[in-house]
């Protein structure tokens, strides 16, 4: 079956970069019309899209992030990794990690990690 | 104006029927999107529960009860998610997403359900 875990540090200071990784099981980044992206959501809020990266190396970024982040993966580690920089407060967020299946013109996360919660704090 | 808006919250009786509702902005067309609904209880990851773009092009998640559907109300602009007869178990907040044309996602404000 699929399953994805976040991992990363719980605590990171403001300035600093966090680097997340998604370590993933039951499906392969080298398989046509998969993807594994990102999603966040802050503590009592919603959700928010951040970066995703596909089987052909193909990525999206969340517009309004798209300067601070960097996703890629490591396809022999099973591995996708989210690297953001000069973190703030107010990205403390519990991060998630999802599988996405691409369907014709459907794409669609289908599977979740269970989320790692990222404080920033000094 | 947010892409999708929905409802903050929604109360229904247990054994009725409730329509969650995702308006998507005015300029993006409800009809041609596919539009995903995904469940979160409290402590939880969400959870995906069906994608829908018209009667003829739709897709439940596994293991996702047939009480759960997907409807769009194009008069509306929106997409709608009913839950059919009702268990304390889908009390709930439900999240609405879409893919941007130019390949993001976006997600929703989310509507907590209470089932009471």
């Amino acid at each position: 079956q699929i399953t994805l875990k976040e991992s990363g540090p719980t605590l990171v200071k403001p300035t600093q970069t966090l680097t997340l990784t998604c370590t993933f099981s039951g499906f392969s980044l080298t398989t046509s019309g998969v993807g594994v992206g990102w999603i966040r959501q802050p503590p009592g809020k919603v959700l928010d899209f951040l970066a995703v990266i596909y089987w052909d190396d193909d990525k999206r970024h969340s517009p309004s992030l798209k300067s601070r982040l960097t996703i890629t993966k490591d396809t022999s580690k099973n591995q996708v990794v989210l690297t953001m920089t000069n973190m703030d407060p107010v990205d403390t967020a519990t991060y998630y990690c999802a599988h996405m299946t691409l369907h014709s013109d459907a794409r669609t996360f289908d599977y979740w990690g269970q989320g790692t919660l990222v404080t920033v704090s000094s | 104006q947010a892409v999708l808006t929905q409802p903050a919250s929604l109360s229904a009786s247990p054994g009725a029927s409730a329509s969650l509702t995702c308006t998507l902005r005015s300029g993006i067309n409800a009809g041609s999107h596919w539009i995903h609904w995904f469940q979160q209880k409290p402590g939880s990851p969400p959870q995906y529960l069906l994608r829908h773009k018209s009667d003829l092009d739709k897709h439940q998640g596994s293991g996702v009860p047939s009480r759960f559907s997907g409807f769009k109300d194009v008069s509306a602009n929106a997409g709608i998610l009913l839950i059919s007869g009702l268990q304390s178990e889908d009390e709930a907040d439900y999240y609405c997403m879409i893919w941007h044309t130019s390949g993001f996602a976006v997600f929703g404000g989310g509507t907590k359900l209470t089932v009471v």
